[in-house]
């Protein structure tokens, strides 16, 4: 397997653009999670998914985020507007049931200008 | 919710041993994991613990004691390539059948020779 596969790597945006953030987990695995990671607050939970439910949003920041999971191979981060302190590395990870270890994608860095 | 303390940054030299602290308060324990997270890149699964005591994989021990809500990381025989943050990170019983891991804000270890 690719392990988890994120697209893009980078994004370079405008403030007030929409931004949408893509992955796909590992096949069979049937829960994902959406982190995001800066110097001051560290790797956050935004949302998870178990079997393409979301779970718990708790982490989502604010209305402007939204994140979907249409099929188990599929999810999206989306974020509209953008503005400059969504800048950060963007995570998404997935894991077969309680199993102790999740496997992280490459990450989307995202700069907000 | 959980509050989880790690120390920002430690330094060490090539061939000691060092020992990477993390106290953490959560709702309902299950489970502790240290990842490993080289710059740029993604976090990779480490160690995992749930009942009290010491696990080791060669290089890498992890220790737990759940009374006193502490756990460390004990790395031997410090490489250079051992540079890297490490994140400490709890999993609680949530309502649901599986819960996220939440992450500390990460210790940064410099390895010199």
């Amino acid at each position: 397997d690719a392990g988890v596969i994120q697209s893009p790597r980078h994004e370079v945006t405008e403030m007030g653009q929409e931004v949408t953030l893509r992955c796909k987990p590992i096949s069979g695995h049937d829960y994902l999670f959406w982190y995001r990671q800066t110097m001051m607050r560290g790797l956050e939970l935004l949302i998870y998914f178990n079997n393409n439910v979301p779970i718990d949003d708790s982490g989502m920041p604010e209305d402007r985020f939204s994140a979907k999971m249409p099929n188990a191979s599929f999810s999206t981060l989306k974020i509209q507007p953008s503005e400059p302190r969504d800048s950060a590395v963007y995570f998404c990870a997935s894991r077969v049931g309680q199993g102790p270890e999740a496997f992280f994608g490459q990450g989307t860095r995202l700069t907000v200008v | 919710g959980q509050n989880i303390d790690q120390p920002t940054e430690m330094t060490a030299t090539e061939g000691a041993i060092v020992q990477i602290n993390c106290t953490y308060q959560t709702s309902g324990f299950n489970g502790l994991f240290w990842y490993q997270q080289h710059a740029g890149e993604a976090p990779t699964f480490l160690s995992y613990n749930v009942l009290d005591g010491l696990e080791e994989k060669g290089r890498f021990s992890s220790f737990l004691s759940r009374s006193k809500g502490y756990s460390y990381l004990l790395l031997k025989e410090l490489q250079m390539k051992d540079s890297a943050s490490y994140l400490c990170a709890v999993r609680d019983r949530g309502n649901q059948a599986g819960t996220a891991l939440i992450f500390g804000k990460g210790t940064t270890l410099s390895v010199s020779s």
